[in-house]
Protein backbone atom coordinates (compact mmCIF):
# COMPACT_ATOMS: atom_id res chain seq x y z
CA UNK A 1 0.00 0.00 0.00
CA UNK A 2 1.59 3.57 -1.08
CA UNK A 3 0.96 5.21 2.31
CA UNK A 4 2.38 8.59 1.10
CA UNK A 5 1.33 9.31 -3.00
CA UNK A 6 2.06 12.19 -5.49
CA UNK A 7 -0.87 11.74 -8.45
CA UNK A 8 0.66 13.80 -10.98
CA UNK A 9 3.60 12.49 -12.98
CA UNK A 10 4.61 15.75 -13.96
CA UNK A 11 4.32 18.93 -13.66
CA UNK A 12 5.74 21.97 -16.39
CA UNK A 13 5.45 25.88 -15.31
CA UNK A 14 6.88 28.81 -17.08
CA UNK A 15 9.79 30.78 -15.70
CA UNK A 16 8.66 33.06 -12.93
CA UNK A 17 4.85 31.62 -12.02
CA UNK A 18 4.43 29.48 -9.30
CA UNK A 19 4.99 25.69 -9.12
CA UNK A 20 2.04 23.92 -6.63
CA UNK A 21 3.45 20.41 -6.43
CA UNK A 22 1.15 18.04 -4.13
CA UNK A 23 1.22 15.28 -1.49
CA UNK A 24 -1.59 12.73 -0.08
CA UNK A 25 -0.93 10.44 2.92
CA UNK A 26 -2.75 7.77 4.75
CA UNK A 27 -1.22 6.82 7.97
CA UNK A 28 -2.48 9.19 10.47
CA UNK A 29 0.75 8.83 12.49
CA UNK A 30 3.34 10.71 10.36
CA UNK A 31 3.99 13.54 12.29
CA UNK A 32 6.83 14.95 10.44
CA UNK A 33 7.21 16.00 6.91
CA UNK A 34 9.74 16.57 4.07
CA UNK A 35 10.40 17.67 0.28
CA UNK A 36 13.23 16.34 -1.66
CA UNK A 37 14.40 17.59 -4.55
CA UNK A 38 16.49 14.94 -6.88
CA UNK A 39 18.22 16.09 -9.94
CA UNK A 40 19.77 12.84 -12.77
CA UNK A 41 22.30 10.71 -11.15
CA UNK A 42 22.60 12.31 -7.99
CA UNK A 43 21.16 11.45 -4.95
CA UNK A 44 18.00 13.50 -3.39
CA UNK A 45 18.74 16.48 -1.56
CA UNK A 46 16.80 18.04 1.43
CA UNK A 47 15.06 20.48 0.37
CA UNK A 48 12.22 21.63 3.18
CA UNK A 49 10.33 20.32 6.15
CA UNK A 50 7.44 20.42 8.55
CA UNK A 51 5.99 19.05 11.30
CA UNK A 52 2.35 18.12 12.03
CA UNK A 53 2.16 20.99 14.60
CA UNK A 54 2.48 23.74 12.03
CA UNK A 55 0.49 24.06 9.13
CA UNK A 56 2.81 26.53 6.87
CA UNK A 57 7.18 26.55 6.97
CA UNK A 58 8.55 28.95 4.65
CA UNK A 59 12.35 28.99 2.97
CA UNK A 60 12.73 31.66 0.66
CA UNK A 61 11.25 30.44 -2.27
CA UNK A 62 9.87 27.32 -1.17
CA UNK A 63 6.60 27.29 0.97
CA UNK A 64 5.49 23.92 2.42
CA UNK A 65 1.96 23.81 3.46
CA UNK A 66 0.33 20.84 5.24
CA UNK A 67 -3.73 20.23 5.85
CA UNK A 68 -3.84 17.50 8.47
CA UNK A 69 -7.48 16.66 7.98
CA UNK A 70 -7.08 16.63 5.12
CA UNK A 71 -3.64 14.37 4.75
CA UNK A 72 -2.47 16.72 2.07
CA UNK A 73 0.70 19.02 1.99
CA UNK A 74 1.69 20.78 -0.49
CA UNK A 75 4.68 22.43 -1.98
CA UNK A 76 5.23 26.12 -3.44
CA UNK A 77 7.95 27.76 -5.75
CA UNK A 78 7.56 30.64 -6.36
CA UNK A 79 9.28 32.48 -8.62
CA UNK A 80 10.25 29.34 -10.55
CA UNK A 81 13.59 29.09 -12.49
CA UNK A 82 14.66 26.75 -14.67
CA UNK A 83 17.02 25.57 -12.53
CA UNK A 84 14.34 24.35 -10.60
CA UNK A 85 13.70 21.42 -12.93
CA UNK A 86 14.18 18.51 -11.04
CA UNK A 87 12.03 15.34 -9.80
CA UNK A 88 10.26 16.41 -6.57
CA UNK A 89 9.82 13.44 -3.77
CA UNK A 90 7.35 14.08 -0.95
CA UNK A 91 8.79 12.22 2.33
CA UNK A 92 6.92 11.39 5.64
CA UNK A 93 7.86 9.91 9.06
CA UNK A 94 6.39 8.39 12.00
CA UNK A 95 8.83 8.85 14.77
CA UNK A 96 7.63 12.09 16.96
CA UNK A 97 10.14 14.68 15.75
CA UNK A 98 13.01 12.58 17.84
CA UNK A 99 13.42 9.34 16.01
CA UNK A 100 15.74 8.21 13.83
CA UNK A 101 14.69 9.47 10.48
CA UNK A 102 12.93 6.47 8.66
CA UNK A 103 10.86 8.09 5.83
CA UNK A 104 8.38 6.71 3.22
CA UNK A 105 8.58 8.40 0.28
CA UNK A 106 6.33 9.35 -2.95
CA UNK A 107 6.94 8.50 -5.86
CA UNK A 108 8.04 11.85 -7.17
CA UNK A 109 6.41 14.47 -9.55
CA UNK A 110 8.93 15.73 -12.16
CA UNK A 111 8.90 19.55 -12.53
CA UNK A 112 10.08 21.04 -15.84
CA UNK A 113 10.41 24.86 -15.58
CA UNK A 114 10.22 26.36 -19.25
CA UNK A 115 12.29 29.94 -19.72
CA UNK B 1 35.23 12.90 2.64
CA UNK B 2 33.22 16.14 1.65
CA UNK B 3 30.17 13.65 0.95
CA UNK B 4 28.34 10.09 0.96
CA UNK B 5 30.47 7.78 -1.20
CA UNK B 6 29.06 4.95 -3.23
CA UNK B 7 30.73 2.63 -5.04
CA UNK B 8 30.14 1.18 -7.94
CA UNK B 9 28.09 3.76 -9.65
CA UNK B 10 27.03 0.89 -11.93
CA UNK B 11 26.78 -2.62 -11.36
CA UNK B 12 26.00 -5.19 -14.05
CA UNK B 13 25.71 -9.10 -13.00
CA UNK B 14 24.08 -12.26 -14.12
CA UNK B 15 21.17 -13.78 -11.82
CA UNK B 16 21.65 -15.86 -9.40
CA UNK B 17 25.25 -13.99 -8.78
CA UNK B 18 26.30 -12.59 -5.75
CA UNK B 19 27.12 -8.37 -5.23
CA UNK B 20 28.19 -6.36 -2.85
CA UNK B 21 27.49 -2.21 -2.62
CA UNK B 22 29.68 -0.07 -0.46
CA UNK B 23 28.88 3.11 1.35
CA UNK B 24 31.10 5.09 2.51
CA UNK B 25 29.52 7.95 5.03
CA UNK B 26 29.86 11.39 6.06
CA UNK B 27 32.91 11.05 8.94
CA UNK B 28 31.37 11.26 12.06
CA UNK B 29 27.67 10.51 11.17
CA UNK B 30 26.86 7.59 13.14
CA UNK B 31 23.35 7.07 11.28
CA UNK B 32 23.57 5.46 8.46
CA UNK B 33 20.97 4.12 5.94
CA UNK B 34 19.85 1.95 2.55
CA UNK B 35 17.38 2.42 0.42
CA UNK B 36 15.92 1.43 -2.45
CA UNK B 37 14.66 3.38 -5.66
CA UNK B 38 13.11 1.41 -8.51
CA UNK B 39 12.19 2.83 -11.65
CA UNK B 40 9.42 5.36 -11.63
CA UNK B 41 9.33 4.84 -7.90
CA UNK B 42 10.24 6.90 -4.56
CA UNK B 43 13.38 5.72 -2.41
CA UNK B 44 12.33 2.89 -0.05
CA UNK B 45 14.06 2.04 3.13
CA UNK B 46 15.55 -0.91 3.77
CA UNK B 47 17.96 -0.29 6.76
CA UNK B 48 19.21 2.00 9.24
CA UNK B 49 22.03 1.62 11.40
CA UNK B 50 23.15 3.51 14.81
CA UNK B 51 27.11 2.95 15.09
CA UNK B 52 27.64 -0.52 14.38
CA UNK B 53 24.80 -2.12 15.17
CA UNK B 54 21.32 -2.72 12.93
CA UNK B 55 18.36 -1.04 14.78
CA UNK B 56 15.89 -1.66 12.09
CA UNK B 57 16.03 -3.74 9.47
CA UNK B 58 12.22 -3.85 8.60
CA UNK B 59 12.71 -2.80 5.52
CA UNK B 60 14.99 -5.78 3.48
CA UNK B 61 12.66 -7.15 1.48
CA UNK B 62 13.94 -11.20 2.38
CA UNK B 63 16.89 -13.34 3.50
CA UNK B 64 18.60 -12.53 -0.02
CA UNK B 65 19.52 -9.20 1.72
CA UNK B 66 22.37 -8.59 4.24
CA UNK B 67 24.00 -5.24 5.23
CA UNK B 68 27.42 -4.39 7.62
CA UNK B 69 28.81 -1.64 8.98
CA UNK B 70 31.61 -3.62 11.39
CA UNK B 71 32.97 -0.74 12.82
CA UNK B 72 30.41 2.17 12.48
CA UNK B 73 31.65 3.93 9.73
CA UNK B 74 31.88 1.83 5.98
CA UNK B 75 28.63 -0.28 5.52
CA UNK B 76 28.70 -2.78 2.85
CA UNK B 77 24.74 -4.46 1.40
CA UNK B 78 25.04 -7.63 -0.19
CA UNK B 79 22.24 -9.28 -2.17
CA UNK B 80 22.99 -13.20 -2.30
CA UNK B 81 21.24 -15.01 -5.38
CA UNK B 82 20.32 -11.85 -7.58
CA UNK B 83 17.23 -11.61 -9.37
CA UNK B 84 15.63 -9.49 -12.07
CA UNK B 85 14.03 -7.93 -9.93
CA UNK B 86 16.59 -6.50 -7.24
CA UNK B 87 17.60 -4.23 -10.53
CA UNK B 88 16.79 -0.95 -9.06
CA UNK B 89 19.39 2.64 -7.82
CA UNK B 90 20.33 1.87 -4.22
CA UNK B 91 21.17 4.25 -2.02
CA UNK B 92 22.67 5.25 1.09
CA UNK B 93 22.11 8.54 3.57
CA UNK B 94 24.24 9.15 6.20
CA UNK B 95 23.42 11.77 9.43
CA UNK B 96 24.39 12.91 12.60
CA UNK B 97 21.62 10.95 13.92
CA UNK B 98 19.76 13.79 15.31
CA UNK B 99 16.24 14.48 13.03
CA UNK B 100 15.85 13.98 9.74
CA UNK B 101 19.62 15.81 7.94
CA UNK B 102 19.93 13.03 5.55
CA UNK B 103 22.98 13.36 3.11
CA UNK B 104 22.18 11.04 0.43
CA UNK B 105 25.51 9.24 -1.99
CA UNK B 106 24.36 9.47 -5.84
CA UNK B 107 23.51 5.35 -5.26
CA UNK B 108 24.94 2.03 -6.98
CA UNK B 109 22.59 1.45 -9.97
CA UNK B 110 22.14 -2.28 -10.18
CA UNK B 111 21.00 -4.53 -13.18
CA UNK B 112 20.58 -8.12 -13.11
CA UNK B 113 20.84 -9.59 -16.68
Amino acid sequence: DQQVKQNSPSLSVQEGRISILNCDYTNSMFDYFLWYKKYPAEGPTFLISISSIKDKNEDGRFTVFLNKSAKHLSLHIVPSQPGDSAVYFCAASAGGGTSYGKLTFGQGTILTVHP
Amino acid sequence: GAGVSQTPSNKVTEKGKYVELRCDPISGHTALYWYRQSLGQGPEFLIYFQGTGAADDSGLPNDRFFAVRPEGSVSTLKIQRTERGDSAVYLCASSTGQGYGYTFGSGTRLTVV
